[in-house]
């Protein structure tokens, strides 16, 4: 089973909409989790990163939240583009030096 | 700053063969992890180096290699191809393991 389950597996949202993503791990020890955007056939690139201590980082129309206690994270994108249409990947790094994936959340941004 | 560079962007080899991918990290990176992102599933942990030392390795069969030279570039090699290799490659690089990691566009490695 994996180790980070993320929800919706995919979503479509009208442009200026928007959209909230969530990420519940069970990876432990728990060293900090990133959200990544992944274009299409690209590599992923970092939107936030987050420790155990923080609770919500921005970047930009991108907030994200992490519940440590529940060990829970959400990415909310607001007012939605066109170019938010990306997979969105939770990535939860452990103490034993393995990254865990979740299997992300296909956004669609329709005009 | 130049990003992580990987070659070749697409790569076509037979089943049965060796395919060989290159990594070029981040000017000052010495961490250098390989995923492989197979269509339609998430991103599976290959390989991680460190300063020209393999440190771990994830739920790969042996025909799954790699090095780290000196320059912290790295190189993936699979050996005796199967169809199911077919998938887009990442690397990805960073200063220390704990940081944030840079990837690269990935190699679109197709087994026919």
């Amino acid at each position: 089973k994996n180790q980070v389950e993320q929800s919706p597996q995919s979503l479509i949202i009208l442009e200026g909409k928007n959209c909230t993503l969530q990420c519940n791990y069970t990876v432990s020890p728990f060293s900090n989790l990133r959200w990544y955007k992944q274009d299409t056939g690209r590599g992923p690139v970092s939107l936030t990163i987050m420790t155990f201590s923080e609770n919500t980082k921005s970047n930009g129309r991108y907030t994200a939240t992490l519940d440590a206690d529940t060990k829970q994270s959400s990415l909310h994108i607001t007012a939605s583009q066109l170019s938010d249409s990306a997979s969105y990947i939770c990535v939860v790094n452990s103490n034993d030096y393995k990254l865990s994936f979740g299997a992300g959340t296909t956004v669609t941004v329709r005009a | 700053e130049a990003g992580v560079t990987q070659s070749p962007t697409h790569l076509i080899k037979t089943r049965g063969q060796q395919a060989t991918l290159r990594c070029s990290p981040i000017s000052g990176h010495t961490s250098v992890y390989w995923y492989q992102q197979a269509l339609g599933l998430g991103l599976q942990f290959l390989l991680w180096y460190d300063e020209g030392e393999e440190r771990n390795r994830g739920n790969f069969p042996p025909r799954f290699s790699g090095r780290q030279f000196p320059n912290y570039s790295s190189e993936l090699n699979v050996n005796a191809l199967e169809l199911e290799d077919s998938a887009l490659y990442l690397c990805a690089s960073s200063l220390q393991w704990t940081y944030g990691y840079t990837f690269g566009s990935g190699t679109r490695l197709t087994v026919v």
